[in-house]
């Protein structure tokens, strides 16, 4: 149980255009969906927290008008980057949530390569 | 704001031997949980430990096990019995007790030797 893919798995764009990356909780609802980014070898780093319903939650650097989040259903959370450039190539992992706080887990998506020509 | 320190880039362990990785954090919180987090090749990021604040035993899976020093701040993973699957960017993470996000460490590269 406790399953979360995400979709597409590797994406190219080109400069200037948009990509939108889903984050689907499988097995059980998520109240609460982060988005994280990482360089390689470095570690995850928190752009975002979505909660069903309500308007994500930036963490500070992070430009909410480029990277659009959706957390339209207790299943589903979107990520689209806007006008992407080569500086936003990036690995995007998501992770969900079934409780908020407590002992909730959250458990990790398999990630989405973004690379932008 | 909470800090996870991780100070060793790096760590190599020889097959079927027993590896500890490091990890320090900073809060003001009494309740919390502590993770370590396993990112193989693939990128898919497994959780391969938890432990709650207030528990004082240490948590253990099978071959893995947590040096919890509450006081110190201080929750190192050992690693018992090492297998070529081991090998991984290790991270250890923190969590409040009434909040959602984690917070990273830095991460560790670990290397098994056959």
């Amino acid at each position: 149980g406790a399953v979360v893919s995400q979709h597409p798995s590797w994406v190219i764009c080109k400069s200037g255009t948009s990509v939108k990356i889903e984050c689907r909780s499988l097995d059980f609802q998520a109240t609460t969906m982060f988005w994280y980014r990482q360089f390689p070898k470095q570690s995850l780093m928190l752009m975002a927290t979505s909660n069903e319903g309500s308007k994500a939650t930036y963490e500070q650097g992070v430009e909410k008008d480029k990277f659009l989040i959706n957390h339209a259903s207790l299943t589903l959370s979107t990520l689209t980057v806007t006008s992407a450039h080569p500086e936003d190539s990036s690995f995007y992992i998501c992770s969900a949530q079934a409780l908020a706080g407590g002992p909730g887990e959250q458990y990790f998506g398999p990630g989405t390569r973004l690379t932008v020509t | 704001a909470q800090t996870v320190t991780q100070s060793q880039p790096e760590m190599s362990v020889q097959e079927a031997e027993t590896v500890t990785l490091s990890c320090t954090y900073d809060t003001s919180e009494s309740d919390y949980y502590l993770f370590w987090y396993k990112q193989p090749p693939s990128r898919q990021m497994i959780l391969v430990i938890r432990q709650e604040a207030y528990k004082q035993q240490n948590a253990t899976e099978n071959r893995f096990s947590v040096n919890f020093q509450k006081a110190a701040k201080s929750f190192s993973l050992k690693i018992s019995d090492s297998q070529l699957g081991d090998a991984a960017m290790y991270f250890c993470a923190y969590r409040g007790f009434s909040d959602s996000k984690l917070t990273f460490g830095k991460g560790i590269t670990l290397s098994v030797r056959p």
